[in-house]
């Protein structure tokens, strides 16, 4: 199994506080993603990164924003909780080479419930 | 827009006969493929990948398809255990660094 561990597991917060979640890796892997589950939606990215500092946004972004200052951690934060956000997250790592599977392997998630 | 889409939200199957999950997708510059299944409160494992190079992929029991032409995959594993209960996954991808998932198959194989 990849290193990777995901802090907290379970958060129950109110409308309106900041969440910080974290993703940790022992891979040295160069890519980390945040994805977001829900039903009927399946997984969707939020944001990635490709590096430290190297961040990009993904297709459901609006109300998220990460940061990563080390290769093996990947934060990412809820400026303002709203319901909408109540969800499972999971963060993911890759090492794309081109050559392997290129597969992303997850992190055993973190569920968010906003009241 | 949904450019992978996973039509059958649930599929229920006999232990030891075929199961076969199927995703279509829009996008013609997608050219790599990948399953993964999800255990209830545990994150999803990659199971099988194919490139658009070839138009088979076999792991064991598990084998993917791909029609290009088509523009899709589907997932055959045989023969079906009670452990294979889950939810799968597939993912595309035009970039190797970032997929976009489908919205998943619970499978339950019957005892």
């Amino acid at each position: 199994d990849a290193g990777i561990t995901q802090s907290p597991r379970h958060k129950v917060t109110e409308t309106g506080t900041p969440v910080t979640l974290r993703c940790h890796q022992t891979e040295n892997h160069r890519y980390m993603y945040w994805y977001r589950q829900d039903p009927g939606h399946g997984l969707r990215l939020i944001h990635y990164s490709y590096g430290v500092k190297d961040t990009d946004k993904g297709e459901v972004s609006d109300g998220y924003s990460v940061s990563r200052s080390k290769t093996e951690d990947f934060l990412l934060t809820l400026e303002s909780a709203t319901s909408s956000q109540t969800s499972v997250y999971f963060c993911a790592i890759s090492d794309v080479t081109g050559k392997g599977t290129d597969t992303q392997y997850f992190g055993p998630g973190t569920r968010l419930t906003v009241l | 827009d949904q450019q992978v889409k996973q039509n059958s939200p649930s599929l229920s199957v006999q232990e030891g006969r075929i199961s076969i999950l199927n995703c279509d997708y829009t996008n013609s510059m997608f050219d790599y493929f990948l399953w993964y299944k999800k255990y209830p409160a545990e994150g999803p494992t990659f199971l099988i990948s194919i490139s658009s190079i070839k138009d088979k992929n076999e792991d064991g029991r598990f084998t993917v398809f791909l029609n290009k032409s088509a523009k899709h995959l589907s997932l055959h594993i045989v023969p079906s255990q009670p452990g294979d209960s889950a939810v799968y996954f597939c993912a595309a991808s035009a970039f190797r660094y970032k997929y976009i998932f489908g919205t998943g198959t619970r499978l339950k194989v019957l005892a």
